[in-house]
């Protein structure tokens, strides 16, 4: 089944204890991105990749790091974790830079709720 | 920049009722436009698209047609469904390749 994997799910962490959520997708997409959402301000791009070892900035990119050393692989890591990194993060991926066309959407995964204590 | 603006939520249907969720939005060219639903718990699913001026997207009984006069993608259903309860985003796609998205309606439908 074609799928973007993201992990954990739920984490609860404390403040400046690094963590890692992993995003795989099976689709062999080029186009990676991650996204956080909160209430009232729908969802922010954090940081995206068009292909493997190219990555860019999004709207909110701050306390955030992330790699694509593989295809399939783009990890958000958080160094050092804040109360405002709290929310709901989304990985997705396309097999055309996002949908340059309009063509080619966006793909999903299910979701990883972080809070930060 | 590009820009979404959505009519805030939640909004609250009887079963079978008409359902519109407003959708406007700012944007330099001609930018492809989507609704994504999210169902609890869920992420987001591709509910629909348009990519250029007269083109109406639909899909599961919801239609949006893109109004490029008035800035507009809005979503309609004839008859909503209790199913139908979640979270509806509009989004465009701008000449920078970048998905921009709105806030999100919350939808709930009521038997």
């Amino acid at each position: 089944e074609a799928q973007v994997t993201q992990n954990p799910r739920y984490l609860i962490t404390v403040t400046g204890k690094k963590l890692t959520v992993t995003c795989s997708q099976n689709m062999n997409h080029e186009y990676m991105s991650w996204y956080r959402q909160d209430p009232g301000l729908g969802l922010r791009q954090i940081y995206y990749s068009m292909n493997v070892e190219v990555t860019d900035k999004g709207d909110v990119p701050e306390g955030y790091k992330v790699s694509r050393k593989e295809k399939r692989n783009f990890p958000l890591i958080l160094e050092s974790p804040s109360p405002n990194q709290t929310s709901l993060y989304f990985c997705a991926s396309s097999n055309r830079r996002g949908g340059i066309s309009g063509a080619n959407v966006l793909t999903f995964g299910a979701g990883s709720r972080l809070t930060v204590l | 920049g590009d820009s979404v603006t959505q009519m805030e939520g939640p909004v609250t249907l009887s079963e079978e009722a008409f359902l519109t969720i407003n959708c406007t939005y700012t944007a330099t060219g001609y930018p492809s436009l989507f609704w994504y639903v999210q169902y609890p718990g869920e992420g987001l699913q591709l509910l629909l698209k348009a990519t250029k001026a007269d083109d109406k997207g639909s899909n599961k009984g919801f239609e949006a047609t893109y109004r490029k006069e008035t800035t507009s993608f809005h979503l309609e259903k004839g008859s909503v469904q209790v199913s139908d309860s979640a979270v509806y985003f509009c989004a465009l796609l701008g000449t920078a390749s970048k998905l921009t998205f709105g806030t999100g309606t919350r939808l709930q439908v009521t038997l």
